[in-house]
């Protein structure tokens, strides 16, 4: 069964730059996209970027030129980079397996960490 | 940017009853990149169906998906209490790639 487990800083000053990565057991690492997801305190999903196993990248455009995702695939990790972060980058912060063929689901997610940007 | 607007925000039901959530979409959406999604604080998000009306390994048969274009449905029969929940559509296509519903919260009545 395949498992998502992340981590990360959950306390961040304006200004710093939000990291968090994902580890995979069990299942393919290179089958798949793997994607970060974030949701805002009473506010709905948004989707924030996917990566594959090979670096290729698509990014919300929203986001775009603060967020930087990579691959370990030696260790089946990922990670999320997003760089100065402000009160509105305040959200849960998923991370999940992306079906990368036919449907573009996500079948697979993390619990979530909470990320909270606070002077 | 393809917006997806779910309804109603909440809905309140009895265990036992039927749930119909719709999601609209601000534009065609090929049926094969629409896909529902069953949120609970603290566990991991549950994929329930895809391509609109495939549903996903494991989900039980009281869950099912249909729609086209601009309007999908997701339909609960005989609601168990661990069905409620809040419920998410999500696309793919477009610039962003990936949209989520701004979701709907099913109550208990």
């Amino acid at each position: 069964q395949v498992q998502l487990q992340q981590w990360g800083a959950g306390l961040l000053k304006p200004s710093e730059t939000l990291s968090l990565t994902c580890i995979v057991y069990g299942g393919s690492f290179s089958g798949y996209y793997w994607s970060w997801i974030r949701q805002p305190p009473g506010k709905g999903l948004e989707w924030i970027g996917k990566i594959n196993h090979s670096g290729s990248t698509n990014y919300n455009p929203s986001l775009k030129s603060r967020v930087t995702l990579s691959v370990d695939t030696s260790k089946n990790q990922f990670s999320l980079k997003l760089s100065s972060v402000i009160a509105a980058d305040t959200a849960v912060y998923y991370c999940a397996r992306t079906e990368p063929y036919s449907y573009y689901y996500m079948d697979v997610w993390g619990k979530g960490t909470t990320v909270t940007v606070s002077s | 940017e393809i917006v997806l607007t779910q309804s109603p925000g909440t809905l309140s039901l009895s265990p036992g009853e039927r749930a119909t959530l719709s999601c609209r979409a601000s534009q065609s959406v090929s049926s094969n990149y629409l896909a529902w999604y069953q949120h609970k604080p603290g566990l991991a998000t549950r994929l329930l169906i895809f391509g609109a009306s495939r549903r996903a390994t494991g989900i039980p048969d009281r869950f099912s998906g249909s729609g086209s274009e601009t309007d999908f449905t997701l339909t609960i029969t005989r609601l168990e209490p661990e069905d409620f929940a809040v419920y998410y559509c999500q696309q793919y296509g477009g610039s962003p790639l990936i949209t989520f519903g701004q979701g709907t919260r099913l109550e208990i009545k």
